[in-house]
């Protein structure tokens, strides 16, 4: 089956740029997704098709998907936006997450 | 306001059954698939199963293929999940979400999530 790893957790100082990375097979034909969830609360989509964003998701959010791995960016981060982040992808009729990362904002 | 609620989850011992039930509104329930996702206490997310807007299509996850049931009745907005023979790994909170195939094909909208333990 389809697996998508991502690191268990990642650290920022607030205003600064930290990359989270979602990995697996043949990403280069896959559309990468990625959610937000704060504890407590359903997750809500800050990214989908690899770099796009929806309205109601902050600018500072951006992902790329280089073939090999899936990024999501956030860019002169906020308290607000330590969460656990989830990347996701669609293969064989089946919809998989990665792992999970623990943003923390120090 | 668009909006799914959950309701159905509980206390349910090994080999028990339970039905899910989600409620949609504030947008046209007959138009998108919908799904169901988990999640363990403390653990990531865990797709369950897709069910295409006019039912005919249905796809689940082999951790509860032959178990779980995904189904819908457009009429009354209403996602159902029929959770059969539960195993204590079926403890989660489920999540309902509607696949925005689209826009975004992605989950973009999301229920806050029922609670299902299995003891």
């Amino acid at each position: 089956s389809y697996e998508l790893t991502q690191p268990p957790s990642v650290s920022v100082s607030p205003g600064q740029t930290v990359s989270i990375t979602c990995s697996g097979q043949q990403l280069d034909n896959k559309n990468i997704n990625w959610y937000k969830q704060k504890p407590g609360q359903a997750p809500t989509l800050v990214i989908y098709q690899n770099n796009m964003r929806p309205s109601e998701s902050p600018e500072r959010f951006t992902g790329s998907n280089s073939g090999k791995t899936a990024t999501l960016t956030i860019s002169g981060t906020q308290a607000m936006d330590e969460a656990d982040y989830f990347c996701q992808a669609w293969d064989m009729y089946t919809w998989v997450f990665g792992g999970g990362t623990k943003l923390t904002v120090l | 306001e668009v909006q799914l609620v959950e309701s159905g989850g509980g206390l349910v011992q090994p080999g028990g059954s339970l039905r899910l039930s989600c409620t949609a509104s504030g947008f046209d329930f007959n138009k998108y698939s919908m799904g169901w996702v988990r999640q363990a206490p403390g653990k990531g997310l865990e797709w369950v199963a897709n069910i295409e807007p006019d039912g005919n299509n249905k796809f689940s996850g082999d951790a509860v293929r032959g178990r779980f049931t995904i189904s819908r009745d457009n009429a009354k907005n209403s996602l159902y999940l029929q959770m059969n023979s539960l195993r204590d790994e079926d403890t989660s909170v489920y999540f309902c979400a509607r696949y925005n195939y689209d826009d975004y094909v992605a989950f973009d909208v999301w229920g806050q999530g029922t609670l299902v333990t299995v003891s």
